[in-house]
């Protein structure tokens, strides 16, 4: 059982669309990241959220924490082609020093 | 450097052998992690070192799988008689301490003919 759902698993669309996707949880996560990986590369970090509700912007991305700090969304806005990649959540729970990742969604914003 | 080094990038090998992968962490990083990501998959931790700690293995697979890292610098990983299931790209992070944002290698891309 996967700890961190994200959906969808792939997403297409074109470019200057908005898109959210998702990152759902039954555990409780004392903190949460987003990165986005492009192929070849290793995963970047974009944000850490750690409060419950907390919303973070970053340029047209926007980032929010759930209430009870169980879920999280990424939102796009005119999304661009420079926005393609995959983008994992992940999240530690209680005391752990061990990150769970979600499985990703691909992303793919044609131009 | 300025950022996590993995060598190789890129490892062929036949099934059966041991394969070494290297990471050089951030410098003045005490913590370091090894992942394993298959093909569509999310990331798979595998160990975790932190300064002079003992490291936590539990995501080891089994134990043809053992790593390594002197103080707070370079990690190898090893893998030993490969199966065609270990093909997969090995990503190392390293992070100041635990809990703080982790900064990843690019890779090695492991394939087992």
């Amino acid at each position: 059982t996967q700890l961190l759902e994200q959906s969808p698993q792939f997403l297409s669309i074109q470019e200057g669309e908005n898109l959210t996707v998702y990152c759902n949880s039954s555990s409780v996560f004392s903190s949460l990241q987003w990165y986005r990986q492009e192929p070849g590369e290793g995963p970047v970090l974009l944000v850490t959220v750690v409060t419950g509700g907390e919303v973070k912007k970053l340029k047209r991305l926007t980032f929010q924490f759930g209430d009870a700090r169980k879920d999280s969304s990424l939102h796009i806005t005119a999304a661009q082609p420079g926005d393609t990649g995959l983008y994992l959540c992940a999240g530690e729970t209680g005391g752990s020093y061990i990150p769970t990742f979600g499985r990703g969604t691909s992303l793919i914003v044609h131009p | 450097g300025a950022g996590v080094s993995q060598s190789p990038s890129n490892k062929v090998t036949e099934k059966g052998k041991d394969v070494e992968l290297r990471c050089d962490p951030i410098s003045g990083h005490t913590a370091l992690y090894w992942y394993r990501q298959r093909l569509g998959q999310g990331l798979e931790f595998l160990i975790y070192f932190q300064g002079n700690s003992a490291p936590d293995k539990s995501g080891l697979p089994s134990d043809r799988f053992s790593a390594e890292r002197t103080g707070e610098s370079v990690s190898t990983l090893t893998i030993q008689r490969t199966q065609q299931e270990d093909s997969a790209v090995y990503l190392c992070a390293s992070s100041s301490q635990g809990y703080q944002p982790q900064h990843f290698g690019d890779g090695t891309r492991l394939s087992i003919l």
